[in-house]
């Protein structure tokens, strides 16, 4: 089945800085990469995703890039805000969650410096 | 339009007792997933849901069981709880099988 491997466990950065987390995925078939947000005690709240016909997708001040030859996929988070401080997850799948659901890696925990 | 909702918030059982969760998912979506989150980890899949079947199974014992009613709501059934069993447990829905899911708050099980 699908492993999917989250770097860093643990990221701290300046107010207004750039913060980067990525993301590996071994199974080959998974075309589908959602980034979930999870502020403590709540939801996990979908903020962006990528399909693999696709290299880079942007939203505001968020963006996710993907190398499907190395299997690899990043989010970006620009002029980071005290909000922007969560647990971040990347999950990987086949089609949106299909049948085999997503797949999620252990999360990076953002923590954004005043 | 309402979210994802989940009943109950939160749950204490003891160790062979049996558990059944809920979930409503937004107006219009026909599939329901059910993950396990252990503190500290990520969501763990169980099952997916569409159109009242099974269509997906994650690594789960024959102790988790599930199913989707005519209006698409969803029941997560635990039998002989054991201690391990302590997790939130997520609901999310998509419009169909292969969008984007939405989760719900989930149950937080704590088993005693």
């Amino acid at each position: 089945g699908e492993n999917v491997e989250q770097h860093p466990s643990t990221l701290s950065v300046q107010e207004g800085d750039s913060a980067v987390i990525k993301c590996t995925y071994s199974d080959s078939a998974s075309n589908y990469f959602p980034w979930y947000k999870q502020e403590l005690g709540k939801r996990p709240q979908l903020i962006i995703d990528i399909r693999s016909n696709v290299g880079e997708k942007k939203d505001q001040r968020i963006a996710v890039t993907l190398n499907k030859t190395a299997k690899h996929f990043s989010l970006h988070i620009t002029e980071t805000q005290p909000e922007d401080s969560a647990v971040y997850f990347c999950a990987a799948s086949r089609g949106g969650g299909g049948a085999d659901g997503l797949t999620f890696g252990k999360g990076t925990h953002l923590i954004i410096q005043p | 339009d309402a979210g994802v909702t989940q009943s109950p918030t939160h749950l204490i059982k003891t160790r062979g007792q049996h558990v059944t969760l809920r979930c409503s998912p937004i107006s219009g979506h026909k599939s329901v997933s059910w993950y396990q989150q252990v503190l500290g980890q990520g969501p763990q899949f169980i099952f997916q849901y569409y159109e009242k079947e099974e269509r997906g199974r994650g690594n789960f014992p024959d102790r988790f069981s599930a199913r989707q009613f005519p209006n698409y709501s969803s029941e997560l059934n635990v039998n002989a709880l054991l201690l391990g069993d302590s997790a939130l447990y997520l609901c999310a829905s998509s419009l169909r099988r292969n969008q984007p899911q939405h989760f719900g708050d989930g149950t937080r099980l704590s088993i005693l």
